[in-house]
């Protein structure tokens, strides 16, 4: 079964409008991670935060993590047309000593301009 | 550096056909790993390598083969394929950095529909 599951599934904001989504996980992590992908293409990471981090910037991202309820959010300030995309968290178990990445379902973003 | 490249970017078959999907990563990482991505199922991990020679399983494997010959390339075979195998498969590689502390680059997927 997959590690993470993202709420909502998806998301339509007005451009400059602030988006949030979230995450939540199962098991103990070592660290949660947030990718984009844009239609018909790969994944691209975005931002990484260990699990004995609380809050990570990047740019207009902020992501929260609260392990105690294995949950993180991606919030992205002052959205622009192109932040339209499917976005991805993804879990690396603490138990896992080969690193595998598991990926939840997605949040399909959509910013009206 | 070209990153990950997946080949071919487009594939039907038809049931029972069997064939190759090519990953090859010019950034001498470590880890590879394949994931299939079907619509409100995210991506699933098929297969996964953390060095040349070493392949491992991960949430759906059956109907599916991998090697690691050489750091470079990871190619996953479908054995006979079924149209429950229709789906869009990704190819990711990554530096070891030790239990996922590193990002993950990906291929630009391979849409395979088998009829």
């Amino acid at each position: 079964s997959q590690q993470g599951e993202e709420d909502p599934q998806a998301l339509s904001i007005q451009e400059g409008e602030n988006a949030t989504m979230n995450c939540s996980y199962k098991t103990s992590i070592n660290n949660l991670q947030w990718y984009r992908q844009n239609s018909g293409r790969g994944l691209v990471h975005l931002i990484l935060i260990r699990s004995n981090e609380r809050e990570k910037h990047s740019g207009r991202l902020r992501v929260t993590l609260d392990t105690s309820k294995k949950s993180s959010s991606l919030l992205i300030t002052a959205s622009r047309a192109a932040d339209t995309a499917s976005y991805f968290c993804a879990t690396a178990r603490l138990s896992s000593n080969t690193g595998k990445l598991i990926f939840g379902q997605g949040t399909t973003l959509q910013v009206k301009p | 550096n070209a990153g990950v490249t997946q080949t071919p970017k487009f594939q039907v078959l038809k049931t029972g056909q069997s064939m190759t999907l090519q990953c090859a990563q010019d950034m001498n990482h470590e880890y590879m790993s394949w994931y299939r991505q079907d619509p409100g199922m995210g991506l699933r991990l098929i297969h996964y390598s953390v060095g040349a020679g070493i392949t491992d399983q991960g949430e759906v494997p059956n109907g599916y083969n991998v090697s690691r010959s050489t750091t470079e390339d990871f190619p996953l075979r479908l054995l006979s394929a079924a149209p429950s195998q229709t789906s869009v498969y990704f190819c990711a590689s990554r530096t070891r950095g030790g239990t996922g502390r590193t990002e993950a680059f990906f291929g630009q997927g391979t849409r395979l529909t088998v009829v």
